[in-house]
């Protein structure tokens, strides 16, 4: 079936740009989505991508997409200790309005 | 734009009894609600898709006869878990997809935390 990775864990200093990757495995992705979830709560909505662009950019958000690779990446630039935080990769298949989500990366930014 | 919202965020109740969540979009329409399960340092489970006025689709291994979903209206989803026992302890999130958009764009509330003593 379809697949989201992601790497567990991160820490930056604040001020620093901060990358999280993503790796799917499925071939007909629509739109690719970066959530964030902060302790006890739901998820937000950070941004998303077509999977016909490779790159999306939004204030301090930067998506990459490599579609050959099916690698994407959120950078955020000027990381500050309000964005410590899960953040997940979803991907949307052409063929279902079903989200797959990967398994959430932590993101700690240190003063 | 684009609000969820929650009832409650959390609910502690007996084994045996049954807890009621409720999902509402509050300033759009949707015509597909999910309902998804998070366990602690977990990424989310999707339990159920919702379509108003039909019956929940349910995700294999989900036990449709023990958590109701009830789609009513374009604005509301319902997620009943019924005879709760302490492994249905967890954090229970609803999103929604506005009607008519071209996206796939899911609105998630801000969760439903369910103790189960």
């Amino acid at each position: 079936g379809e697949d989201v990775e992601q790497s567990l864990f991160l820490s930056v200093r604040e001020g620093d740009s901060s990358v999280i990757n993503c790796t799917y495995t499925d071939s007909s992705s629509t739109y690719l989505y970066w959530y964030k979830q902060e302790p006890g709560a739901g998820l937000q909505l950070l941004t998303y991508i077509f999977s016909n662009m490779d790159m999306k950019q939004d204030q301090r958000l930067t998506v990459l997409l490599n579609k050959k690779d099916k690698h994407l990446s959120l950078r955020i630039a000027d990381t500050q200790t309000g964005d410590s935080a899960i953040y997940f990769c979803a991907d949307s298949s052409d063929s279902s309005y079903k989200l797959i989500f990967g398994s959430g990366t932590r993101l700690l930014v240190r003063p | 734009g684009a609000v969820v919202s929650q009832h409650p965020s959390w609910v502690i109740c007996k084994s045996g009894t049954s807890v009621k969540i409720e999902c509402r979009s509050l300033d759009f329409q949707a015509t597909t609600m999910f309902w998804y399960r998070q366990f602690p340092k977990q990424s989310l489970m999707l339990m159920a898709t919702s379509n108003e006025g039909s019956k929940a689709t349910y995700e294999q291994g989900v036990e449709k006869d023990k958590f109701l979903i009830n789609h009513a209206s374009l604005t509301l989803s319902t997620l009943t878990v019924t005879s709760a026992h302490p492994e249905d302890s967890s954090f229970y999130i609803c999103s929604a997809q506005e009607e008519g958009m071209s996206t796939d764009t899911q609105y998630f509330g801000p969760g439903t935390r369910l103790t189960v003593l």
